[in-house]
């Protein structure tokens, strides 16, 4: 059974500084995506970032980049320049597929980190 | 614009009175899934479906019903809700396929059961 799990329950950072996010997962399928969500005080899930297991660069999106080390099962999230609006809930979570890259669809989901952007 | 939207967004309801959360995507997508989200858990599938007429149960599908008898709909239904189904609910969709298998989250409904 797949299992993410994001050790930190509350992160602080100062503005316009780097923050990381922890993530590790557990999966014994070979074939997966990881995926970072924020999640503001309003309530929705905003897409930030997506990893899929075979590929060899870390992914970037903006001021986000993903931290991905297959051997040791992590996939941490790297914030740069932290902005007042940052200060969110963050899920790390991943879905699996098939061997011929169809996805089960199913997204397990860590318990989530509530980061605070200080000014 | 692509979106996934949900009624109601808030509902306070009494226990054993049958509600129906509706959820429905612009996408063409073929898969959709509903999760709760509860304090310290993380969101958590109830059931979700790989296109009309087929549905599967999630990690938590207790107390709750589906159904997708169009590709854009997929209803949440609970028959007799009790206040452990307290919670806050999310649809979401996708083309169901890596690598671009990135969910479309709904806004949110968030259920009261007392």
């Amino acid at each position: 059974a797949q299992k993410i799990t994001q050790t930190q329950p509350g992160m602080f950072v100062q503005e316009k500084e780097a923050v990381t996010l922890d993530c590790t997962y557990d999966t014994s399928d070979q074939s997966y995506g990881l995926f970072w969500y924020k999640q503001p005080s309003s309530g929705e899930m905003i897409f930030l970032i997506y990893q899929g297991s075979y590929d060899e660069q870390n992914a970037t999106e903006g001021r986000y980049s993903l931290n991905f080390q297959k051997a040791r099962k992590s996939a941490n999230l790297v914030i740069s320049a932290s902005q007042l609006g940052d200060s969110a809930m963050y899920f790390c979570a991943m879905i699996f597929s098939n061997a011929g890259g169809t996805s089960y669809g199913k997204l397990t989901f860590g318990q989530g980190t509530i980061l605070t952007v200080h000014p | 614009e692509a979106q996934v939207t949900q009624n109601p967004r808030y509902l306070i309801t009494v226990t054993g009175k049958k509600l129906t959360v509706t959820c429905s995507q612009n996408m063409n997508h073929e898969y959709m899934s509903w999760y709760r989200q509860d304090p310290g858990l993380g969101l958590r599938q109830i059931y979700y479906s790989m296109n009309v007429e087929v549905t599967d149960k999630g990690d938590v599908p207790e107390g709750y019903k589906v159904s997708r008898k169009e590709k854009r709909n997929f209803p949440l239904i609970l028959e007799s809700p009790s206040p452990n189904q307290t919670s806050l609910y999310f649809c979401a969709s996708s083309t169901n396929r890596i690598p671009t298998d990135t969910q479309y989250f709904g806004p949110g409904t968030r259920l009261t059961v007392l």
